[in-house]
C-alpha cells in the first residue's frame, strides 16, 4: 500500500537548471498538491489540481509549472531553479475536492539549489 | 482570507507528562481544523480533524483537541507523553463555505516537540 510516491527523495542543482518532481498516488483520490516547507513557515501550497484536468494556483506558484498527467500522477516543474527554491517538497492527495477531507502526504523530494 | 498560529515553534515535556501544543486560527466562516505530524524524514500524517458535531475530536496515539468557537482555538492535547511523540506538530485551517480557501488548507508554522526521558 504506498499511498503517495515522490521522486526523486533528494536532488541538488546548480541556478538556472531545470527539473521536474514526480509524484504518484495509488489511492484513486481526484485531488492533488504540491507544497513547499521551509524552517518556521510550515507549508505553503504552491499548485493544485482539484480533478483530472484542471490545475490552479496555490499560494506561492512564481517560478514553477505543474502537469497532472492523469489521474494518479501530479508532477512539479522548475523551468530555471534559483537558491530560492531550496526547499521540502510535498505532494498531497485527497479523495474529493473539498474541505472536510483529509491530505494524505508523501515523503517528500529535499532540494537544494547551489 | 484563513489563517493559523501556533504559540511556541518549540515544546519540552518530561516522558509520562501533560503534552499541550496551542492553535488558534482566523476564518470567515465556519472552519474545519486538523492537526497532523511529521517525524524525521517522513511526510505529514493526519492524527485528528474537527469537521462538525461534537468538539472534542479523539484522534491517532491518545490525542485529543477542542474546538473552542468562543476563543477561536483547537489546542492539541495528550495526558501522557511517550518518547515517541516526539516530533513536529502541524495546525491547518480550511473553509466549509465557497471563496477562495474552499478545498485548500493553511498550516501554521509548526511545533517541535521534545519529549526527555
Amino acid at each position: 500500500n504506498a499511498g503517495v510516491t515522490q521522486t526523486p527523495k533528494f536532488q541538488v542543482l546548480k541556478t538556472g537548471q531545470s527539473m521536474t518532481l514526480q509524484c504518484a498516488q495509488d489511492m484513486n483520490h481526484n485531488s492533488m498538491y504540491w507544497y513547499r516547507q521551509d524552517p518556521g513557515m510550515g507549508l505553503r501550497l504552491i499548485y493544485y489540481s482539484a480533478s483530472e484536468g484542471t490545475t490552479d494556483k496555490g499560494e506561492v506558484p512564481n517560478g514553477y509549472n505543474v502537469s497532472r498527467l492523469n489521474k494518479r500522477e501530479f508532477s512539479l516543474r522548475l523551468e530555471s531553479a534559483a537558491p530560492s527554491q531550496t526547499s521540502v517538497y510535498f505532494c498531497a492527495s485527497g479523495r474529493q475536492f473539498t474541505s472536510n477531507q483529509p491530505q494524505h502526504f508523501g515523503d517528500g523530494t529535499r532540494l537544494s539549489i547551489l | 482570507a484563513q489563517s493559523v498560529t501556533q504559540l511556541g515553534s518549540h515544546v519540552s515535556v518530561s516522558e509520562g507528562a501533560l503534552v499541550l501544543l496551542r492553535c488558534n486560527y482566523s476564518s470567515s466562516v465556519p472552519p474545519y481544523l486538523f492537526w497532523y505530524v511529521q517525524y524525521p524524514n517522513q511526510g505529514l500524517q493526519l492524527l485528528l480533524k474537527y469537521t462538525t458535531g461534537a468538539t472534542l475530536v479523539k484522534g491517532i496515539n491518545g490525542f485529543e483537541a477542542e474546538f473552542k468557537k468562543s476563543e477561536t482555538s483547537f489546542h492539541l492535547t495528550k495526558p501522557s507523553a511517550h518518547m515517541s511523540d516526539a516530533a513536529e506538530y502541524f495546525c491547518a485551517v480550511s473553509s466549509n463555505a465557497g471563496g477562495t480557501s474552499y478545498g485548500k488548507l493553511t498550516f501554521g508554522q509548526g511545533t517541535i516537540l521534545t519529549v526527555h526521558p
